[in-house]
């Protein structure tokens, strides 16, 4: 079985602060895994994949992933937090051939001026 | 949004009505997904088509709900008789069976009043 754990609801950091989200999955064999964001009364919009090509992913935005096998997290990070960046952010893992997602239960970014 | 188009974006009914919700594809992809987000169970995969083909349905909460596929470029979500507790967010998502990533369309929001 897989699952994944976004270790905080709620994140806050000032504007031009690094943001740090944090993921850590359970999966059987070798994961997929994903970061979506969330606007407020939007769809979700994929920011990036891992698809064991490379273990640092690059998303759209700014923002990057790095898969740690040893440790299976996978956490989101983005140097410089922009205003545009606060939305709610989902971790998922792929669940096998039948490319089911797994969703995180979602950490709310908060960016304040 | 990925060109998945959904409508309504809003609807509002009585208990009791008939809810049909709709999600128009985006040519190429031959999985379409059917989810529902709520504050309390986060999102959650009702039901998923490869080829047209309900593969798996374990996810829909009762009788009540029924989705349809009958071609590639369309697919229906019904409600009836619509509860209260039916209130949610429904996305629709595309993907391929040969890839996991998945497209989300920008969803309808359902007040069953």
């Amino acid at each position: 079985a897989q699952s994944v754990t976004q270790l905080d609801s709620h994140v806050s950091v000032s504007e031009g602060t690094p943001v740090l989200l944090r993921c850590n999955y359970s999966s059987s064999y070798s994961p997929s895994l994903f970061w979506y964001v969330q606007h407020p009364n939007k769809g979700l919009q994929l920011l990036l994949k891992y698809t064991s090509a490379a273990t640092l992913v690059k998303g759209i935005n700014g923002f990057e992933a790095e898969f740690k096998k040893s440790e299976t997290s996978f956490h989101l990070t983005k140097p410089s937090a922009h205003m545009s960046d606060a939305a709610e952010y989902f971790c998922v893992v792929s669940v096998g051939s039948a490319r089911q997602l797994t969703f995180g239960s979602g950490t709310q970014l908060t960016v304040l001026p | 949004d990925a060109g998945v188009i959904q409508s309504p974006r809003h609807e509002v009914t009585e208990m009791g009505q008939e809810v049909t919700l709709r999600c128009k594809p985006i040519s190429g992809h031959n999985s379409l997904f059917w989810y529902r987000q709520t504050m309390m169970r986060g999102l959650e995969l009702l039901i998923y088509f490869n080829n047209n083909v309900p593969i798996d349905d374990s996810g829909m909460p009762e009788d009540r709900f029924s989705a349809k596929m009958p071609n590639a470029s369309f697919s229906t979500l019904k409600i009836q008789p619509s509860e209260p507790r039916d209130s949610a967010v429904y996305f629709c998502a595309v993907g391929t069976t040969s890839t996991d990533t998945q497209y989300f369309g920008p969803g309808t929001r359902l007040t069953v009043l």
